[in-house]
């Protein structure tokens, strides 16, 4: 079956750290890769995507390159700041289909 | 501000009752799905809707069912609540039935306390 694991929170970090969290995936075919944002009281925000192998997704200073070999999706900021504060989610949804199947979720804090 | 909105925000209800979630969709999106996110956990995939059809169900009982109407708004009912739906629903809209997650809003989403 289809599955995403991520690396369990809180990940606490001072501004201006380098930032990684680990995201892993099972699945059949060729899924499309996602990191979500939550920003508290907020719904989900489409964060960065990459829809095939090699592809690397960025926004906002972050990045994610997709992995066939590795099964992974690792989310990287290289200098993170106290507002990017929030929970992130690694999710992937199966090829020709828009439902998405997600993480458990990484909760970021980062102190001035 | 996605544009998509929920209703209520907050829901208090006792086990065996039945709720009734709504959600407005972005203006012009005619696809509608809904996530049950329990604490601390990700969203998991209830069922998605598409001009009123159901088009896709995730691993849920019966008893969440939903339905939508020709304004594309949608409403989630769950019949016979127990302890464990408990959790933060979340609706999402999209144009079309295709891949283009970018374009897939989420609303805030609410929060149902069963007890």
């Amino acid at each position: 079956g289809n599955s995403v694991t991520q690396m369990e929170g809180p990940v606490t970090l001072s501004e201006e750290a380098f930032l990684t969290i680990n995201c892993t995936y099972t699945a059949t075919g060729y899924p499309s890769l996602f990191w979500y944002v939550q920003y508290p009281g907020e719904g989900l925000q489409l964060l960065l995507k990459a829809t095939k192998a090699d592809d690397k997704g960025s926004n906002k200073g972050f990045e994610a390159t997709y992995r066939k070999e590795t099964t992974s999706f690792h989310l990287e900021k290289g200098s993170v700041q106290v507002s990017d504060s929030a929970v992130y989610f690694c999710a992937l949804s199966p090829y020709n289909t828009d439902k998405l199947i997600f993480g458990t979720g990484t909760r970021l804090q980062v102190f001035p | 501000e996605t544009g998509v909105t929920q209703s209520p925000t907050h829901l208090i209800k006792t086990r065996g009752q039945q709720v009734t979630l709504r959600c407005s969709s972005q203006s012009g999106h005619n696809t509608v799905s809904w996530y049950q996110q329990a604490l601390g956990q990700g969203p998991q995939f209830i069922f998605q809707y598409y001009r009123e059809e159901e088009n896709g169900r995730g691993n849920f009982p019966p008893r969440f069912s939903g339905l939508q109407f020709p304004n594309y708004s949608s409403e989630l009912n769950v019949n016979a609540l127990e302890l464990d739906d408990s959790a933060l629903y979340l609706c999402a809209s999209s144009s079309g039935q295709g891949v283009e997650n970018e374009k897939l809003f989420f609303g805030s989403g609410t929060q149902l306390s069963v007890l």
